[in-house]
């Protein structure tokens, strides 16, 4: 199946806020509140920051926050620190034939 | 703690098989869905599929039917993925992951086992 879109680039200076967009289909992002956001550092398991659109699990700050308007959903990163600098995956349920997970392709955010 | 371990590293032929393992610690592995995701060298994550742990059902994503196959053991709480007939372009990091909602919250990820497929 398809892929979610994002942007394959994002950028901000520490302390800015940045946010990174998901867009997919009624059959994916915009059917369902199963969107979850992955940080995956080089070299390194991804790790859930996001789950069921806009849920933190334990331990993730609360400078993450996920939301999703229609068929895009994204996540806002605030108060960016250094540490934040790594990929990020989307990810929705979908009822497309063929699967029922769908990864966006990553969005590496740099902070400079 | 809740933990995922993966069997190691594996170098293998084209035509060959392997078996990749995954122990659950710190929680029953028939409590959580699992799930496996692949990332092929310098690329983005793809979901392979999932099993339902309680009945040991699989269910495959449209590019992994065939040739892979999910399973369980539950009496040692570890999760298994085979792959036959193995082809260069299946080289990449391969993760077992807990969905701890059953709705895509994908928690807990093993610490992956990277399979490269090379003559």
């Amino acid at each position: 199946q398809s892929a979610l879109t994002q942007p394959p680039s994002a950028s901000g200076s520490p302390g800015q806020s940045v946010t990174i967009s998901c867009t997919g289909t009624s059959s994916d992002v915009g059917g369902y509140n199963s969107v979850s956001w992955f940080q995956q550092h080089p070299g390194k398991a991804p790790k859930l920051m996001i789950y069921e659109v806009n849920k933190r699990p334990s331990g993730v700050p609360d400078r993450f926050a996920g939301s999703k308007s229609g068929n895009t959903a994204s996540l806002t990163v605030s108060g960016l620190q250094a540490e934040d600098d790594a990929d990020y995956y989307c990810s929705s349920f979908t009822s497309n034939a063929g699967g029922n997970t769908v990864f966006g392709g990553g969005t590496k955010l740099t902070v400079l | 703690q809740v933990q995922l371990v993966q069997s190691g590293s594996e170098l293998k032929k084209p035509g060959a098989s392997v078996k990749v393992s995954c122990k659950a610690s710190g929680y029953t592995l028939t409590s959580h869905p699992m799930n496996w995701v692949r990332q092929a060298p310098g690329q983005g994550l793809e979901w392979m599929g999932w099993i339902n742990t309680n009945t040991g059902n699989p269910a495959y994503a449209q590019g992994f039917r065939g040739r892979f196959v999910l399973s369980l053991d539950t009496s040692v709480n570890t999760a298994y993925l085979q792959i036959s007939s193995l082809k260069a372009e299946d080289t990449g990091m391969y993760y077992c992951v807990r969905d701890f909602t059953g709705k895509d919250a994908f928690d807990i990820w093993g610490q992956g086992t990277m399979v490269t497929v090379s003559s």
